[in-house]
């Protein structure tokens, strides 16, 4: 069965610090990759999404993340965080034959100014 | 307005209740999707149209949760003789292309079982 890992639940940064959060996931076939974030307050929203092409790819507000296949990982990045990327993110893996997006447990940002 | 609209926003249900949770997608989407997110999980999938026909309900995790969509738009998640561990943040989502297009969610139903 597909899962997805986050290993991160809490990350405190200091604004201007940069950010990783990892995401690995375990499916043996072609996938579908997605961030999602999650506000205060707000519903989910798309935050980035990898379907083929350049394993490199940028996402809204600043955000980027990277699809290493051999490492079965899909981590976010952004270089300088805000205190407005205060929020819950969570990675999402799709099985290209399905159509279920089987999410992580989230990760828990708190940008302190 | 323009997003998904989830009804109602807090239920609060004594064990055994059957309660219903309204979704009322984007207009125009013909994908809508249910998850269940419990307290400090990620969400889990439940079920999924397109238009009225239910083409995966492998994620309902007992016969007693029901979903239906019968004109393609509007859909009711109900839940019969609810327990506790029904106890969850029910979350609809809608898109115009399945599961590779946007998924579009709403704000989610709080159920809370006593």
């Amino acid at each position: 069965a597909q899962s997805v890992s986050q290993h991160n639940h809490h990350v405190i940064l200091s604004e201007a610090a940069s950010l990783e959060l990892g995401c690995n996931y375990s499916y043996g076939g072609t996938v579908n990759l997605f961030w999602y974030v999650q506000y205060p307050g707000q519903h989910l929203q798309l935050l980035l999404k990898y379907f083929s092409g350049d394993p490199l790819v940028k996402g809204i507000k600043g955000f980027e993340a990277e699809f290493i296949k051999s490492k079965f990982s899909f981590n976010l990045r952004k270089p300088s965080v805000q205190w407005s990327d205060t929020a819950e993110y969570f990675c999402a893996v799709n099985a290209r034959n399905t159509d279920k997006l089987i999410f992580g447990t989230g990760t828990r940002l708190q940008v302190f100014p | 307005g323009a997003g998904v609209s989830q009804s109602p926003r807090y239920k609060v249900a004594k064990r055994g209740q059957d309660v219903a949770l309204r979704c009322d997608p984007i207009s125009g989407h013909v994908s809508l999707f249910w998850y269940q997110q419990a307290l400090g999980q990620g969400p889990e999938f439940l079920t999924y149209f397109q238009n009225e026909a239910q083409l995966d309900k492998s994620g309902l995790p007992s016969d007693r949760f029901f979903a239906e969509r019968p004109e393609g738009s509007v859909s009711t998640l109900k839940i019969q003789r609810t327990q506790q561990e029904d106890s969850a943040v029910y979350l609809c989502a809608s898109s115009s292309a399945g599961i590779t297009g946007e998924l579009f969610f709403g704000e989610g139903s709080r159920l809370t079982v006593l």
